[in-house]
Parts: C-alpha cells; structure tokens; sequence
C-alpha cells in the first residue's frame, strides 16, 4: 500500500483551456474526498464518493467542475475552461467508510497562466 | 455553515519549548477534531483527532483538548524540534466524515 496518489503533481495550463487529474485512493477505502487549497489557507471542501456514487457537492464546485469515479476505485477531477481563479493544489483524500481517518495524497497543483 | 478559526497565524519558539495552537468552532453538531500538519509541497498528515465524548487525548508530545461548552480545542506540542517545523491545520467536522472544515493553518517555526 503506498498510499493516496495524485497525478499529475504539477500542472500549468492556459486560461480557457480543459484540465484532468486523477486520484489513486488507498485500496481498500470506499469514501474518496476532494478538496482545494488556495496559498496561505486550509483545504476546502469539494466533494465525496462513497464507492462510486457521488453524495454531497459543494457551493465552491461550479458547473465547470466535474468530479467521476466511476468504478468505485480511481477518480478524476475535470475542470472545464480554466479561469485564473482556479489556481491552487487540488488535494484529494480517501478514508474507510465509518472511519474517521482520511489520508491525503500529496495534491496536484494547478497553475493557470 | 461551519466556520473554524486558528490562532496564533506564526509560532516561532526554541527548540525544546511547548508551542500551543488554538482553534475555535462555530457549529454545535461539530464532533470530531482532527489536527493535521502538512510540509512544504506535500499532503496534509494527520497527527492527532479527538472526539467530543473525549476531553483530552494525548500521543508522546502531542495533545489535544477540547472544550465543548465554549467550542474550543487546542493543540500542544512539548519538548519541541526543529522537524516539528511545519504548518497545522485544525479542522472539525463529523464522525461519519462526510467533510471537514479547516483553519486558516499555523506556520511553526523550531529554531536549534
């Protein structure tokens, strides 16, 4: 087990242009969590799978943000014409379901230019 | 919604001194408290959680109270050294961990 992983570690892209990234949970966890972190502040909440379902979104996730996992293991975040605002590590953790502890992966950080 | 603050912003003590971390939160239904540190360019690791049928909880040098009735919990480090050097997230949220709402992080610095 190595953990949660995320690719890619860095990424820098145009503004208006689509990105992806993917994350690799631990494998036995069923609860899988987005969040984002901005420099200088705390992750925030995105969203969360439990197996393969999607079960709460948050505000900060527009409609040009959309999260899949669909087999219940991997997940990707796709953000869609990328703004300059949406610069930041976009952190992704997976826990046990019923268990409190998450872990985190070491984040994809996004730059938009 | 949730809101968690985190005092002091930056800490900077000497090596082998205490450093205390306070955090205070706003939602009632709140009852897990998991304090996390995170390095430069990695994930956050978490380091300690309490529960609010806990008060205190403690792990070698590192402890975490918690005060329910004034929405209150604390992080303290003792026999501090330089590899503490990082910045703590406190965060709240529920046992079933649907999300955690974090603290704005506190830079702490261990000088030799």
């Amino acid at each position: 087990d190595t953990g949660v992983s995320q690719n890619p570690r860095h990424k820098i892209t145009k503004r208006g242009q689509n990105v992806t990234f993917r994350c690799d949970p631990i494998s036995e966890h069923n609860r899988l969590y987005w969040y984002r972190q901005t420099l200088g502040q705390g992750p925030e909440f995105l969203t969360y799978f439990q197996n393969e379902a999607q079960l709460e979104k948050s505000r900060l996730l527009s409609d040009r943000f959309s999260a899949e996992r669909p087999k219940g293991s991997f997940s990707t975040l796709e953000i869609q014409r990328t703004e300059q605002g949406d610069s930041a590590m976009y952190l992704c953790a997976s826990s046990l379901a019923g268990d409190t502890e998450a872990f985190f992966g070491q984040g994809t950080r996004l730059t938009v230019v | 919604g949730e809101n968690v603050e985190q005092h002091p912003s930056t800490l900077s003590v000497q090596e082998g001194d205490s450093a205390v971390i306070k955090c205070t939160y706003s939602d009632s239904a709140s009852n897990y408290f998991p304090w996390y540190k995170q390095e430069l360019g990695k994930g956050p690791q978490l380091i300690i959680d309490i529960r609010s049928n806990v008060g205190e909880k403690k792990d070698q040098r590192i402890a975490v109270t918690l005060n329910k009735t004034a929405k209150h919990f604390s992080l303290h480090i003792t026999e501090t050294q330089p590899e503490d050097s990082a910045v703590y997230f406190c965060a709240s949220g529920d046992t079933g961990f649907q999300k955690l709402v974090f603290g704005t992080g506190t830079r702490l610095l261990v000088s030799p």
